[in-house]
């Protein structure tokens, strides 16, 4: 059964940092892996998307990478700001569903 | 103007009760899907639903039921035989299961007295 674990679970960093966030899983047949922002008390928005054929995907300041292989996934943030401040979380979609990480809960301190 | 509505925002059950949590989706997509979130957890998939009339368990359908009357509704009722229901629920539509991004409501927060 997919395991998905996200590194590090929480982060705190100084406004105007760039910033990585890890994802890693078990099993590497998966569709599409993707990057979700939570805000507390609130739904999920999609971040980036990237089909199993990608290697990454871009959206403003925030860039996604896919290594299926090796079962990682990295979401660089660039020149965080406050707003940024959520939890981010990781989900894999294979013939099981979506599975998803626990979240990394972030902090840019202004 | 399209999305995702759940309702209610906030829902407080005595124990023993059935509740129903509502999910409404004007993006006319065909997947459905609910799932449970508790503090420090990832989401943990309840019941899905690729078509009208169709339905599937996820990995903790235990103490839930849902229904597919209609392609815009999916709506889910925590019964008394759940032991441990309060959690925020999120339901999410997709064009399809395999391929499309998920599209998530604003979730409800459901509290056991």
């Amino acid at each position: 059964k997919q395991e998905v674990t996200q590194i590090p679970a929480a982060l705190s960093v100084p406004e105007g940092e760039n910033l990585v966030l890890n994802c890693s899983f078990t099993d590497s047949a998966i569709y599409n892996l993707q990057w979700f922002r939570q805000d507390p008390g609130k739904g999920l928005t999609s971040l980036l998307l990237i089909q199993s054929s990608q290697r990454e995907q871009t959206s403003g300041r925030l860039n996604a990478s896919l290594d299926k292989s090796s079962g990682r996934s990295t979401l660089y943030i660039a020149a965080s700001q406050p707003g940024d401040s959520a939890t981010y979380l990781c989900a894999v979609l294979g013939a099981d569903g979506l599975t998803f990480g626990k979240g990394t809960h972030l902090i840019i301190q202004p | 103007d399209g999305g995702i509505t759940q309702s209610p925002k906030y829902l407080f059950r005595k124990e023993g009760q059935n509740v129903t949590l509502s999910c409404e989706q004007n993006l006319n997509h065909d997947a459905m899907y609910w799932y449970r979130q508790d503090p420090g957890q990832g989401l943990r998939l309840i019941y899905y639903s690729q078509i009208v009339n169709d339905f599937q368990k996820g990995d903790i359908a235990e103490g839930y039921s849902v229904s597919r009357e209609k392609k815009e509704s999916f709506p889910l009722t925590v019964t008394s035989a759940q032991k441990n229901p309060t959690a925020f629920y999120l339901c999410a539509s997709s064009w399809d299961r395999v391929t499309d991004t998920q599209y998530f409501g604003p979730g409800t927060r459901l509290t056991v007295l």
